[in-house]
């Protein structure tokens, strides 16, 4: 069974420049997580989608992040403009909601740094 | 508001040691669930077990045990016989049931040979 997949891995960008995360969830996952990971800490939760609508985005700085899920599959994650502090892996996961258990399958992440 | 705390922020053994990492959770939640999650040097979360607020039973998967205690908020790992492979950085999440997540900062374990 194929795992998350996330793309690009890496990028550079200078402050004030726009980026986009991809991300394909494992086939049949309902649920859609985006993680900010900060070097040093644990993930923080951006955004939650359970097929292709946001379940909880209240960790999500609106004003320059936004993402979607169109088709209640893959998922891109967008900043705009993009700012020094948001250097970071983001990563994707995707889980199976059964009954209320959910364990999460993680993607690789894409490392952002913004210069 | 949730909270988990690792305390440890680095643990060096050498192999074959056995190592405890804590984790300490904070919630107001009745229903929640907790995890630990290992992170290579890859990056990758990988999942190593779950627990439900109303499980307290141990568990024991060959070399790794989870010690759940509800009336010290404590959900704590032990590698036994530790070894180099073992070496990453771990992470404690706690889960309520409406699927808010809150993750630890985790604790880089090396292990040495």
């Amino acid at each position: 069974e194929a795992g998350v997949a996330q793309s690009p891995r890496y990028k550079i960008i200078e402050k004030r420049q726009s980026v986009a995360f991809w991300c394909n969830p494992i086939s049949g996952h309902a649920t859609l997580y985006w993680y900010q990971q900060i070097l040093g800490q644990g993930p923080k939760l951006l955004i939650q989608f359970q097929n292709n609508g946001v379940v909880d985005d209240s960790q999500l700085p609106k004003d320059r992040f936004s993402a979607e899920r169109l088709k209640g599959v893959d998922s891109t994650l967008k900043i705009q403009p993009a700012k020094l502090e948001d250097s970071a892996v983001y990563l994707c996961a995707s889980s199976f909601p059964r009954d209320t258990i959910y364990e999460q399958y993680f993607g690789p992440g894409t490392r952002l740094t913004v210069t | 508001a949730q909270k988990v705390t690792q305390a440890q922020t680095e643990i060096s053994v050498v192999e074959k040691e056995d190592v405890t990492l804590d984790c300490v959770y904070e919630t107001r939640d009745t229903t929640y669930y907790l995890f630990w999650y290992k992170q290579p040097p890859s990056g990758e979360l990988v999942f190593l077990i779950r627990r439900n607020s109303f499980d307290e039973q141990n568990e024991i998967s060959g070399r790794y045990s989870w010690n759940f205690q509800k009336s010290t908020s404590s959900f704590n790992f032990t590698i036994t016989a530790s070894q180099v492979v073992d070496s990453a950085v771990y992470f404690c999440a706690l889960y309520t049931n409406a699927g808010k997540s809150t993750f630890g900062d985790g604790t880089t374990l090396t292990v040495k040979p």
